[in-house]
């Protein structure tokens, strides 16, 4: 069984502040997903990486797709209250069917004015 | 363009009576999944359908069904609920398949008494 594991559960930290959240796996994924959840509503899709190494960003957000494709980070710069949510990653099964994204448990960011 | 649109939003059941989904992709999305989201499983996979074909199930019970119409609507049944299946059921379209990401609806925050 694929499993995504998701650290930190969860991150309480000051506007302003930086923080990194990973996303880790013994599996490879052909494609990683990073989403953002609020509550009573579904994920919103932030940014896809296929490439290993590749490094995309996303204003203050930068994600990252690690050399083997097994593990991904996200990591905000000057985080503001508007960044609170449930961030999750999903990977894409490598060779797999369609349809299966692997989801991770998720990070619950809290960011306090 | 209109979002995944889930019905209902909210639903309440009694042990044992069975219940039905529906969801409305993007247009143009012919791929259409469904996730269970609870607190502690995080996202599971439920199925995947693609032009009116089932091709990918996850692990769970026969009593989870779904199909999809020649419109690329698709609705899932739970049949013989059970207290446990309390969740927020979460529908997600793609048009190029799920290494691109998804649209997610707001799902239907179903609740077993």
């Amino acid at each position: 069984t694929q499993l995504l594991e998701q650290s930190p559960q969860f991150l309480s930290i000051q506007e302003g502040e930086n923080l990194t959240v990973y996303c880790n796996s013994s599996s490879v994924f052909s494609s990683l997903q990073w989403y953002r959840q609020e509550p009573g509503e579904g994920p919103v899709l932030l940014v896809t990486v296929v490439t290993g190494g590749e490094v995309k960003k996303l204003k203050r957000l930068t994600f990252q797709f690690g050399d083997a494709r097994k593990d991904s980070s996200l990591h905000i710069t000057a985080a503001q209250p508007g960044d609170t949510g449930l961030y999750l990653c999903a990977g894409a099964p490598r060779g797999g069917s369609q349809g299966n994204l692997i989801f991770g448990k998720g990070t619950k960011l809290s960011v306090k004015p | 363009k209109a979002g995944v649109t889930q019905t209902p939003r909210y639903l309440i059941k009694t042990r044992g009576q069975q219940v039905t989904l529906s969801c409305s992709p993007i247009s143009g999305h012919r791929s259409v999944s469904w996730y269970q989201q609870t607190p502690g499983q995080g996202l599971q996979f439920l199925f995947e359908y693609f032009s009116e074909t089932q091709r990918n199930k996850g692990n769970f019970p026969g009593r989870f069904s779904g199909r999809q119409f020649s419109n690329s609507r698709s609705e899932m049944n739970v049949s013989t609920l059970e207290l446990g299946d309390s969740a927020l059921y979460l529908c997600a379209s793609t048009q190029t398949g799920s290494d691109y990401g998804y649209t997610f609806g707001s799902g239907t925050r179903l609740t077993v008494v």
